[in-house]
């Protein structure tokens, strides 16, 4: 069965301190990974994809990996500007025409 | 720039009413989505359309929801009757082709009471 799972489920983090978060798939066919961020009451906002192994996308304090089973969002030295809900999401060879399967999100907390 | 509109953005109704959602998309773009999010999970496709075409609805509850794009620009989902379970985030999105990235619109907040 094509599932994307995002761990952990919430992260909380002092100012500065950095980490990652992670996103598995197993799917047939990976055609692209979407990481967006969503604030709380609002729709997602697009941040980075990424289509083959070894690529890698930066953003300012956030950097987004690709390996063949999963991928990882490194944040850096986060401010608590960087407080939300961050999603991973898989298009893949078996799915509808543009359809995304997504994660359940890793809700990220940064405290001054 | 340029950005997916929905409304309303908040809307409450009691179990067995009827409800419809708004969504006018990026001009130009010719795919549109409509997901359903509830609070603590990721977004979950409902209806794909391609121009006023529905090209995925295979996760569309058909015996009470229906969705349309009659002019293939904004589209409105509709729930008749709204059910307990169906309070969540809805949330349209919007591309310039199939396969291409989806802009999302702010959704709206559903609660069923």
């Amino acid at each position: 069965e094509d599932q994307v799972t995002q761990s952990p489920e919430a992260l909380r983090l002092q100012e500065g301190e950095s980490s990652s978060l992670n996103c598995s798939y197993t799917v047939s066919g990976l055609r692209g990974l979407f990481w967006y961020r969503q604030d709380p009451g609002k729709g997602p906002e697009f941040l980075f994809t990424l289509y083959s192994a070894g690529e890698e996308k930066e953003k300012e304090r956030l950097k987004a990996t690709l390996t063949k089973k999963e991928s990882f969002l490194h944040i850096t030295a986060p401010k608590p500007e960087d407080s939300a809900t961050y999603l991973c999401a898989v298009r893949h060879y078996g799915g509808s025409q543009g359809n995304l399967i997504f994660g359940k999100g890793t809700k990220l907390s940064v405290k001054p | 720039e340029a950005e997916v509109a929905q409304s309303p953005r908040y809307k409450i109704t009691e179990k067995s009413q009827a409800v419809a959602f708004w969504c006018d998309p990026i001009s130009g773009h010719a795919t549109l989505y409509w997901y359903r999010q509830i609070l603590g999970q990721g977004p979950e496709l409902l209806v794909q359309f391609q121009d006023e075409s529905v090209v995925d609805d295979s996760q569309l509850p058909k015996d009470r929801f229906s969705a349309e794009r009659l002019k293939g620009v904004d589209s409105t989902l509709k729930i008749q009757p709204a059910e307990l379970g169906d309070s969540a985030m809805y949330l349209c999105a919007s591309s310039p082709d199939t396969g291409v990235l989806q802009y999302f619109g702010p959704g709206t907040r559903l609660t069923v009471l």
